[in-house]
């Protein structure tokens, strides 16, 4: 069956960087985009942005733009988020979600928290 | 960007009822538009898409409609797994935006 798992929470302080990972299985790793969304406390899901597991090609939301950078170890099929010049506001949940196609997200990781604090 | 925005924000309803959420979108996204459900402490959950069909194991009693910028996800005969919170999200242009929800609660 499909699943994703992500990696442990992690307490970052502010202006350091965060790695989130997102190991798929049960599916063939190259044929589906993986996007990362998230979701602060009480907030609405943001998306943040996707990658093609294929060839690696990446698009970002402008609000991350500079800050977030997406990869993908196709041998591991596992996709990773960087975050980086943490702030109190990136403290959220962190999802990484697969794109059936049009980009639905049909599968979703178990979500990875992030909490930013000095 | 392209805004979504949800009504209403939430709801009370009883078991058996029918519901009905709108989304609306700030600018023509076809027919890209996916509805999740979210419950506390999970991910969501893909329901449809893109605006009317089935994700896999999903219950006959959603159901979606719209185009364009108006949607709507429709629950049939509410049931008391159905409790969540409801997010529209558009997939026709990057950032791919989502409402900001539609908690459904019990009355």
């Amino acid at each position: 069956q499909v699943q994703l798992v992500q990696s442990g929470a992690e307490v970052k302080k502010p202006g350091a960087s965060v790695k989130v990972s997102c190991e798929a299985s049960g599916y063939t790793f190259r044929s589906y985009a993986i996007h990362w969304v998230r979701q602060a406390p009480g907030q609405r899901l943001e998306w943040m942005g996707w990658i093609n597991t294929d060839n690696g090609n990446t698009k970002y939301s402008q609000r991350f733009q500079g800050r977030v950078t997406i990869t993908r170890d196709t041998t591991a099929s596992t996709a990773y988020l960087d975050l980086s010049s943490l702030r109190s506001e990136d403290t959220a949940v962190y999802y990484c979600a697969r794109d059936e196609g049009l980009t639905a997200l049909d599968y979703w990781g178990q979500g990875t928290l992030v909490t930013v604090s000095s | 960007d392209i805004q979504m925005s949800q009504s209403p924000s939430s709801l009370s309803a009883s078991v058996g009822d029918r519901v009905t959420i709108t989304c609306r979108a700030s600018q023509s996204i076809s027919s890209y538009l996916h509805w999740y459900q979210q419950k506390p402490g999970k991910p969501p959950k893909l329901l449809i898409y893109p605006a009317s069909s089935f994700h896999s194991g999903v219950p006959s009693r959603f159901s979606g409609s719209g185009s364009g910028t108006d949607f709507t996800l429709t629950i049939n005969s509410l049931q008391p797994e159905d409790f969540a919170t409801y997010y529209c999200q558009q997939g026709y242009n990057a950032p791919y935006t989502f409402g900001q929800g539609t908690k459904v609660e019990i009355k």
